[in-house]
């Protein structure tokens, strides 16, 4: 089963940031939190990935709380090709087993 | 680079009927993976392998079957295809997960459907 808890879908206006929660409050110590996303049925897209400091790349930040219990993926300026489902997952690095375990993510519907 | 490329796009099968969907990429990726995409569901992990003759079960690996023979393909083969197999399969690659550099690469699926 998936580790993780987020909402089923939420809307945000085009040119707004959106601002995406998960809950993973199971999280162990050598456990990192992945985002991906899938557009229309399309394979999913790597997004960005962190441990316990915040992060930012040219697609998204992630903010991770202190105790490691949730984070939120930040698409500073939503555009309508950010219109997916965002999947945060967590996983180790442990002995080379690593598997990502989708749950069934977020719908994000971008509105102009 | 093409990164991860699926073979076929689309299939329709009969019940019972065997077939096998290719996955090979280019990236030199030890790690690989087979997953299924139910409609309106997330992916689930079929089977995975970590590099050339090793494999392992994920979530749901009733009636399916991998080879690692090369580090660039692995094929996942349907014996004796039953409806409940319709599904999207995606097959994805990654390098080893050390360090910090260990984002998965997904091809673009392949759509069955067994009538």
């Amino acid at each position: 089963d998936a580790k993780t808890t987020q909402p089923p879908s939420m809307d945000c206006a085009e040119g707004r940031a959106a601002n995406l929660p998960c809950n993973h409050s199971t999280i162990s110590g050598n456990e990192y939190v992945y985002w991906y996303r899938q557009i229309h049925s399309q394979g999913p897209q790597y997004i960005i990935h962190g441990l316990k400091n915040n992060e930012t790349n040219e697609m998204a930040s992630l903010i991770i709380t202190e105790d490691r219990k949730s984070s939120t993926l930040i698409l500073p300026h939503a555009t309508l090709r950010d219109t997916a489902v965002y999947y945060c997952i967590v996983s180790h690095h442990q002995g080379g087993s690593e598997k990502l375990v989708f749950g069934k993510g977020t719908k994000l519907t971008v509105n102009p | 680079n093409a990164g991860v490329t699926q073979t076929p796009k689309f299939r329709i099968l009969k019940i019972g009927q065997s077939m096998t969907l290719q996955c090979t990429q280019d990236m030199n990726h030890n790690y690989m993976y087979w997953y299924r995409q139910d409609p309106g569901m997330g992916l689930k992990l079929i089977y995975y392998s970590v590099g050339a003759g090793i494999t392992d079960k994920g979530e749901v690996p009733n009636g399916y079957n991998v080879s690692r023979s090369t580090t660039e393909d692995f094929p996942l083969r349907l014996e004796l295809a039953a409806p409940s197999q319709t599904s999207v399969y995606f097959c994805a690659s990654s390098k080893p997960p050390t360090g910090w550099n260990t984002e998965a690469f997904f091809g673009q699926g392949t759509r069955l459907t067994v009538v």
